[in-house]
């Protein structure tokens, strides 16, 4: 397996503008995290999902925030309109479940997120 | 509220000495004790991991020490290697819910 893939690698956009990132987690594993990285806050975690619907979006900052995820292979995390505090590394994770809590998340290589 | 404090926040050791990271918690429920290893450009990534009806664990070079009284655990790299500086992460889970510390990011010196 390719391990989760994530695109674009980097993003450069310009504030108000609306930007959307794309997840492709490993086959097989139910759950998927989006989280969020910067040197002040470090790892947070933004919505994650179980079999395709969101569990958890107590994360997720604001109301310009929003992630989907339409079928097992795919998810986005879309901010509309962006804004330069929104700028971060966002990674997305899968995981094969909770069992025993023994739930080891596969992180992709995150997408840089730069909004001037 | 931090769920899992993590300390130092950074952490500069000689080749070949011991680095150690410390985490705390305090939910009695979290039942599984992951530590990630995070190199530049890259996302975390399982280094090891503990349950808590055990004290130590050990794999190669790393190990993880757990006092379930103190709600305390650690992560040891012992001969430390210019090829471990990284940022580490611990964490801790119960079903549902999983949380990281903040980092540390350690830095070995040749």
């Amino acid at each position: 397996d390719a391990g989760v893939i994530q695109s674009p690698r980097h993003e450069v956009t310009e504030m108000g503008q609306e930007v959307t990132l794309r997840c492709k987690p490993i086959s097989g594993h139910d759950y998927l995290f989006w989280y969020r990285q910067t040197m002040m806050r470090g790892l947070e975690l933004l919505i994650y999902f179980n079999n395709n619907v969101p569990i958890d979006d107590s994360g997720m900052p604001e109301d310009r925030f929003s992630a989907k995820m339409p079928n097992a292979s795919f998810s986005t995390l879309k901010i509309q309109p962006s804004e330069p505090r929104d700028s971060a590394v966002y990674f997305c994770a899968s995981s094969l479940g909770w069992e025993g809590s023994y739930n080891e998340q596969f992180f992709g290589p995150g997408t840089r997120l730069t909004v001037l | 509220q931090q769920q899992v404090k993590q300390s130092p926040q950074s952490l500069i050791v000689q080749k070949g000495g011991i680095s150690i990271i410390n985490c705390a918690y305090e939910n009695t429920a979290f039942d599984y004790f992951p530590w990630y290893q995070q190199f530049p450009g890259k996302g975390p990534a399982l280094l090891i991991a503990i349950r808590p009806d055990v004290s130590e664990k050990k794999e190669g070079r790393f190990t993880i020490s757990f006092n379930k009284s103190a709600k305390q655990f650690s992560l040891h790299i012992m001969d430390s290697q210019p090829g471990d500086s990284a940022t580490y992460f611990c964490a801790a889970s119960t079903g549902n819910q999983f949380y990281f510390g903040t980092g540390t990011s350690l830095t070995v010196i040749p």
